[in-house]
Parts: structure tokens; sequence; C-alpha cells
């Protein structure tokens, strides 16, 4: 079956640490995205991909990095510079174009521990 | 802000009944779409409306779209228990990089048995 596959689904994060949030999909779309939901809060862009090697900031950037090496996969770091990462983070994928679907994942939770 | 903004925040109702969200923006859109989320999940993409058309439907699913009052309404007919979940409704803010989509807040469903 095609989807998009989220590991881990829960993660904790000591202070001052750099985690990384694992998304790979099998539906070879070309676009990618990455992002963050607080409770009770609609989703906030982090960070895009349209194509392999090529990435973008979203609206909330600051204290995340991602890499685009592969079609498949589009890993997300949270830095320490993040000051408040405790969250759930959604990753989609699309074939790119202003009348398609996001498919997503089934998200992985982080907790500041 | 470029998110939308929906109505109401919270809707209860019981199982039978018709369930109606509500989704204003404030850009041009190329289309609107609504997605899913159950609890601790990720999204899911119901239905997409493309800016020329009035209204689309799919199975228990009615979806309108009024451009020049830059909103849209989702009604679910006859809902059951298992319609529990948050909508959102998403779209592309004018302006925007092609195929980016920006999310509303979310109307969080809950339909007694």
């Amino acid at each position: 079956d095609g989807g998009i596959t989220q590991s881990p689904k829960y993660l904790f994060r000591k202070e001052g640490q750099n985690v990384t949030l694992s998304c790979e999909q099998n539906l070879n779309h070309d676009a990618m995205y990455w992002y963050r939901q607080d409770p009770g809060q609609g989703l906030r862009l982090i960070y895009y991909s349209q194509i392999v090697n090529d990435f973008q900031k979203g609206d909330i950037a600051e204290g995340y990095s991602v890499s685009r090496e592969k079609k498949e996969s589009f890993p997300l770091t949270v830095t320490s510079a993040q000051k408040n990462p405790t969250a759930f983070y959604l990753c989609a994928s699309s074939i790119w174009g202003a009348g398609q679907g996001y498919t997503f994942g089934s998200g992985t939770r982080l907790t500041v521990v | 802000s470029q998110q939308g903004e929906e109505d109401p925040q919270a809707l209860s109702i019981q199982e039978g009944e018709n369930a109606t969200m509500n989704c204003s923006y404030k850009t041009s859109i190329n289309n609107l779409q609504w997605y899913r989320q159950n609890s601790g999940r990720g999204l899911v993409h119901l239905i997409l409306i493309r800016s020329n058309e009035r209204e689309k439907h799919s199975g228990r699913l009615r979806v309108t779209l009024d451009t020049s009052k830059k909103s849209s309404s989702l009604l679910i007919t006859a809902s059951r228990a298992a319609d529990t979940a948050s909508y959102f409704c998403a779209f592309r803010a004018g302006g925007t990089s092609y195929g980016k989509l920006t999310f509303g807040q979310g109307t969080i469903l809950t339909v007694h048995p």
C-alpha cells in the first residue's frame, strides 16, 4: 500500500538536544511538507520541498532544519535553538500543484523533558 | 494572519443530526480543501472545491464555496458517532508558492450516540 510513514510516534527530548523526525513516502510525490500543530490549534508550516535537493522555509522555520536528498525522504531536525519544541509534528506529501490534496503521515509527538 | 478562520470552534450534536462548519479566508484562492483529523492522528483529505465551483458533494458531505464572501461551508448530513473529529479547511493563499496550503484553526465536532 502506498503511504507516508512518520517515526517515531513519540519522542522525548532533553533540553539542549537536537532530535530528528523521520518522514518517508512511497507515493512518488514530488512535494513534501512539515507542519507543527499545538494543542487546539491549526497547522503551521515549518518547511516544504518541491523537488529533491531543494527546500523552502515556511512560516515558523526558526530552530528547525531539513534535508531532501531522496525523493522518498524528508527528515526534520528540531535543534536546541527551538525554544518551545513540544508539539505534534505532521509530515505530508503531494503532487506539486495548486489543485492537489495532501496525504499526511500519522504524526510524531515531541515532548521536552 | 493569512490563516483561515473556522466557526464554530466546537460543535456538539446528536447522531442523525446535520453538522455545519464554516471557513472564512482573506485572500484570493485557487481551491479550498477540507480535512478531517481524529484525535492524535494525521489529517485525511475529504474534499476539494475549485474556485469556479459553487457546490460539491461526496457521500454525506456537501461543500459550498462563495468566493465573493471568501467563505466556505462543510455540511455533514445524518451524522454518526464515528464522525467525531476535528475538521480543517485549507487553501492556497494568494501570492504564496504554488501548491503550499494554509490551514484554518479547525472545528471540533462531537457526535453523541
